[in-house]
């Protein structure tokens, strides 16, 4: 069991826009501003996607972007194009016992 | 800039040791505010990070894998290792390593990964 909540799943045809959740607590999410997301398409290593928060690494489109709102925090993906299909982690800074937790990944499908 | 790329045996018998190093290239595993991680990912499954080292040598590790777990560093190869003892079926994995960056909380970059199979 992942440490933060995602869903397992997400959907959405081209064009449109995809928001998916994240869900910690007050001792990750909450009370820290180093959340991450990270694409992985399948055989391949993560990819940075979004930062604190919501900063995009450069060469990352505007079309992704985050945010967060008490304990939970969401990656938005605007204008979807066939390359989005991928799977999503969420990561947060968890203190410096615990480090950094993960979600357990979403995996967005693209209609 | 600055990759990674790890290396070892694919396949480990069952309570035996599994070894496995990060080489750094395109910059100094000494240099800048960072932490290397090991981070692995069962089939199909999520990521869990295991441990990571800092520059100076000071680790950390998960609490589930804290006492099999052994993270060091060899600053003269720009490498850093990763042992995990008693391994079973369950610690087959894809194993990547990776950078943190303290200024900003991130893992970037990671390496391609490598597939560790447990089995006799």
């Amino acid at each position: 069991q992942s440490a933060l909540t995602q869903p397992p799943s997400a959907s959405g045809s081209p064009g449109q826009s995809v928001t998916i959740s994240c869900t910690g607590t007050s001792s990750d999410v909450g009370g820290y501003n180093y959340v991450s997301w990270y694409q992985q398409h399948p055989g391949k290593a993560p990819k940075l996607m979004i930062y604190e928060v919501n900063k995009r690494p450069s060469g990352v489109p505007d079309r992704f972007s985050g945010s967060k709102s008490g304990n939970t925090a969401s990656l938005t993906v605007s204008g979807l194009q066939a390359e989005d299909e991928a799977d999503y982690y969420c990561s947060s800074y968890a203190g410096s016992n615990n480090f950094v937790v993960f979600g357990g990944g979403t995996k967005l499908t693209v209609l | 800039q600055v990759q990674l790329q790890e290396s070892g045996p694919g396949l480990v018998k069952p309570s035996q040791t599994l070894s496995l190093t990060c080489t750094v290239s395109g910059g100094s595993i000494s240099s800048g505010s960072y932490y290397w991680n090991w981070i692995r990912q069962p089939a199909g499954k999520g990521l869990e990070w295991i441990g990571r080292i800092s520059t100076s040598g000071s680790t950390n590790y998960h609490p589930s894998l804290k006492s099999r777990v052994t993270i060091s560093v060899d600053r003269t190869k720009d490498q850093f290792s990763l042992k995990l003892s008693s391994v079973t079926a369950a610690d087959t994995a894809m194993y990547f390593c990776a950078r943190w960056s303290t200024g900003v909380g991130t893992f970037d970059p990671w390496g391609q990964g490598t597939l560790v199979t447990v089995s006799s």
